[in-house]
């Protein structure tokens, strides 16, 4: 049960697009479409943001997407505003009834 | 509105046991498998453990098992952890979750653990 791999800190002007990487294994990652990524604002309770790889909750603008390929999963935040300053984690099933969370990434809007 | 409210939170020596619990308002909690996430400080979100919905088949993060045991009361819309020789480690923020197609979509403010002499 190692952790998924994300970069520790990604950064973007208001208006840019973001990208955050989220590298797992075959039997994590690659292995299932159940990769979910949340947004955890310190102190508060995370939400989730993406579901299934690439589905967005209701509620959830449209400004996220999220994507696989192979043993990565990526999450992409368009048109960044400064709300969506927070620590991003991905998640995946990992099989035997087990899952796994990536280290987090804090992304910061400059 | 679906809430999720942990509580029994609290300082505990090592070796020592807690037992926490959340309850859910706002969904068909019986339907629902449950999770326990935790948070230690400064560090990233660890899954711990799954409750399924009927059959309560349950499973557990290595690090845990054998020391926690979760269950769940649909009549009281509760889900538990109870843990067992705790460990300065297991310190941590413990937040329950609601499973949604094995991801999480609703979550509790979560309730503090500190494991220290």
């Amino acid at each position: 049960q190692s952790a998924l791999t994300q970069p520790p800190s990604a950064s973007g002007s208001p208006g840019q697009s973001v990208t955050i990487s989220c590298t797992g294994t075959n039997s994590d990652v690659s292995g299932y479409d159940y990769v979910s990524w949340y947004q955890h604002h310190p102190g508060k309770a995370p939400k989730l943001m993406i579901y299934e790889v690439n589905k967005r909750p209701s509620g959830v603008p449209d400004r996220f997407s999220g994507s696989k390929s192979g043993n990565t999963a990526s999450l992409t935040v368009s048109g960044l505003q400064a709300e969506d300053e927070a620590d991003y984690y991905c998640s995946s099933y990992a099989g035997s009834n087990n899952w796994v969370f990536g280290g987090g990434t804090k992304l910061t809007v400059l | 509105e679906v809430q999720l409210v942990e509580s029994g939170g609290g300082l505990v020596q090592p070796g020592g046991s807690l037992r926490l619990s959340c309850a859910a308002s706002g969904l068909t909690f019986r339907r629902r498998w449950m999770h326990w996430v935790r948070q230690a400080p400064g560090k990233g979100l660890v899954w711990v453990s799954r409750i399924t919905a009927d059959v309560y088949t349950t499973s557990y993060a290595d690090s845990v098992k054998g020391r926690f045991t979760i269950s769940r009361d649909n009549a009281k819309n509760t889900v538990f952890l109870q843990m067992n020789s705790l460990r300065v480690e297991d310190t941590a923020v413990y937040y329950c979750a609601t499973d949604w197609n094995y991801g999480f979509d609703y979550w509790g403010q979560g309730a503090l653990v500190t494991v220290s002499s």
